[in-house]
């Protein structure tokens, strides 16, 4: 197993334009975290999913991110219209059962808005 | 209220000797996690320890040890024999309810380790 992988490691966008990365977690791991992290700052949630289920949404997101965990695997995460506060480290984190205790973090994926 | 507060931005420490860094918690759920996660320059987030609100005895992994007040709702890491690869930011996490969901991270201590 070679991981929590996350794709693309780096992506430059203009605002407003869309932008869409994508989070492969470790085999058999249900639960799939998203968290946004600022330079100085700790990770900050977005959200989570238990199998395909979104379960949490924090409500800080705005109405401009998605996420979609379609067969349990792989999840997307989705900025609409994106602003220059946007910029950002994304990371994914995977769990495994039966306590979620243990997070396994991804590379993250560093967000530019020009 | 913060979640999590760790009141140190940054920290040195010489090689070999021993490190404590803090973390303090806020949470009215009797049932709770506590994490230490470091996170080098490379950026990859990386788990430490995990201490457990009805756990009896402090956690340890390695070099690393929980030291848990739940009195003082604290949770302070204490890295032993500090080695020049711990040099990192360190995070204070918690995690409400037994398998809760959110994931509270504190805003990190930086630690120097000094040859």
């Amino acid at each position: 197993d070679t991981g929590v992988s996350q794709n693309p490691r780096h992506k430059i966008t203009k605002r407003g334009q869309n932008v869409t990365f994508r989070c492969d977690p470790i085999s058999e791991h249900n639960r799939l975290y998203w968290y946004r992290q600022t330079l100085g700052q700790g990770p900050e949630f977005l959200t989570y999913f238990q199998n395909e289920a979104q379960l949490e949404k924090s409500r800080l997101l705005s109405d401009r991110f998605s996420a979609e965990r379609p067969k349990g695997s792989f999840s997307t995460l989705e900025i609409q219209r994106t602003e220059q506060g946007d910029s950002a480290m994304y990371l994914c984190a995977s769990s495994p059962p039966p306590t979620f205790n243990e997070q396994f973090f991804g590379p993250g994926t560093r967000l530019t808005v020009l | 209220a913060q979640k999590i507060t760790q009141t140190q931005p940054g920290m040195f420490v010489q090689e070999k000797e021993a490190v404590t860094l803090d973390c303090t918690y806020d949470t009215s759920d009797p049932s709770y996690g506590l994490f230490w996660y470091k996170q080098p320059s490379s950026g990859e987030m990386i788990f430490l320890i995990y201490q457990g609100s009805y756990d009896q005895q402090n956690a340890t992994e390695g070099r690393y040890s929980l030291n848990f007040q739940k009195a003082r709702k604290s949770a302070n890491l204490v890295i032993s024999a500090s080695q020049l690869g711990d040099s990192a930011m360190y995070f204070c996490a918690m995690r409400e309810g037994t398998t809760g969901n959110q994931f509270y991270f504190g805003t990190g201590t930086s630690l120097t380790v000094i040859p």
